[in-house]
C-alpha cells in the first residue's frame, strides 16, 4: 500500500479484557516501529522490529505487553489484562531499514479501556 | 531516560506571522527530524536533518541542525491555517539506535 496502515482505527474494551492491535508497513520497509502516545502528550517509544526479530523490548512498559512480526511485514501489538493506564493512540511507523531514521508513521489506533 | 526539550509547548499566532520553534537536549545527536501531527492522525516527517549546521527548506518551512548538534529549530514563515497541528522534533542520540521525541509544540492560528 501507500502508507502504513492500522487496524482498528478506534477500540473500546473492557479492563480486564485482551486487545490486538495490527500494522501494515509500508511495502519493502524493514523496520517496524510502536510508540504510545498519551492525551497531549509526545511518542512513547514501545518496541522495535529489525525484520521479525525484536532486539530491543525495553520500551514495553510491562509483560502484559508483547509484539510479533511475521513474514517481515505485519505486526501485532498484544495487551493482556488491560487497564484503564493503558488507555491511549497507539501508533506504528516503519522505515526502509534499521538505521534509516526517516520513520513513517500510521493513523494510530485509539484505544480506551473502560 | 533520554531528554529532549521542545519549545514553547503551545504558540498562539495569527495568521500570517512567522513560527520558530526549538529543541534541545544535552546530548549529542546524528540525526534531527521534524514531525507535524494533524487531529486523529499519525505525525508526518516534514523535514530530516543528517549534518551539524545543515539548514534545509520544505516550502514554508524551513529547519537547522545545530553546531553543537544538541539543538535544532524548525521555522514557518508566513503562516496559514493549515499550518495548525503539533509539531513534534525527533532525534537520534549518537551511540543510540532509537529515536527519542520531544513533547511537541502546538500551534494556533488566528485567522
Amino acid at each position: 500500500g501507500a502508507g502504513v496502515s492500522q487496524s482498528p482505527s478506534n477500540k473500546v474494551t473492557e479492563k480486564g479484557k485482551d486487545v490486538e492491535l495490527r500494522c501494515d508497513p509500508i511495502s519493502g520497509h524493514t523496520a517496524l516501529y510502536w510508540y504510545r502516545q498519551s492525551l497531549g502528550q509526545g511518542l512513547e517509544f514501545l518496541i522495535y522490529f529489525q525484520g521479525n526479530s525484536a532486539p530491543d523490548k525495553s520500551g514495553l512498559p510491562s509483560d502484559r505487553f508483547s509484539a510479533e512480526r511475521t513474514g517481515g511485514s505485519v505486526s501485532t501489538l498484544t495487551i493482556q489484562r488491560t487497564q484503564q493506564e493503558d488507555s491511549a493512540v497507539y501508533l506504528c511507523a516503519s522505515s526502509l531499514e534499521f538505521g534509516a531514521y526517516e520513520q513513517y508513521f500510521g493513523p494510530g489506533t485509539r484505544l480506551t479501556v473502560t | 531516560g533520554q531528554q529532549l526539550n521542545q519549545s514553547p509547548q503551545s504558540m498562539f499566532i495569527q495568521e500570517g506571522e512567522d513560527v520558530s520553534m526549538n529543541c534541545t537536549s544535552s546530548s549529542i545527536f546524528n540525526t534531527w527530524l521534524w514531525y507535524k501531527q494533524e487531529p486523529g492522525e499519525g505525525p508526518v516527517l516534514l523535514i530530516a536533518l543528517y549534518k551539524a549546521g545543515e539548514l534545509t527548506s520544505n516550502g514554508r518551512l524551513t529547519a537547522q541542525f545545530g553546531i553543537t548538534r544538541k539543538d535544532s529549530f524548525l521555522n514557518i514563515s508566513a503562516s496559514i491555517p493549515s499550518d495548525v497541528g503539533i509539531y513534534f522534533c525527533a532525534g537520534q542520540i549518537q551511540g543510540a539506535q532509537k529515536l527519542v521525541f520531544g513533547q511537541g509544540t502546538r500551534l494556533t492560528i488566528n485567522p
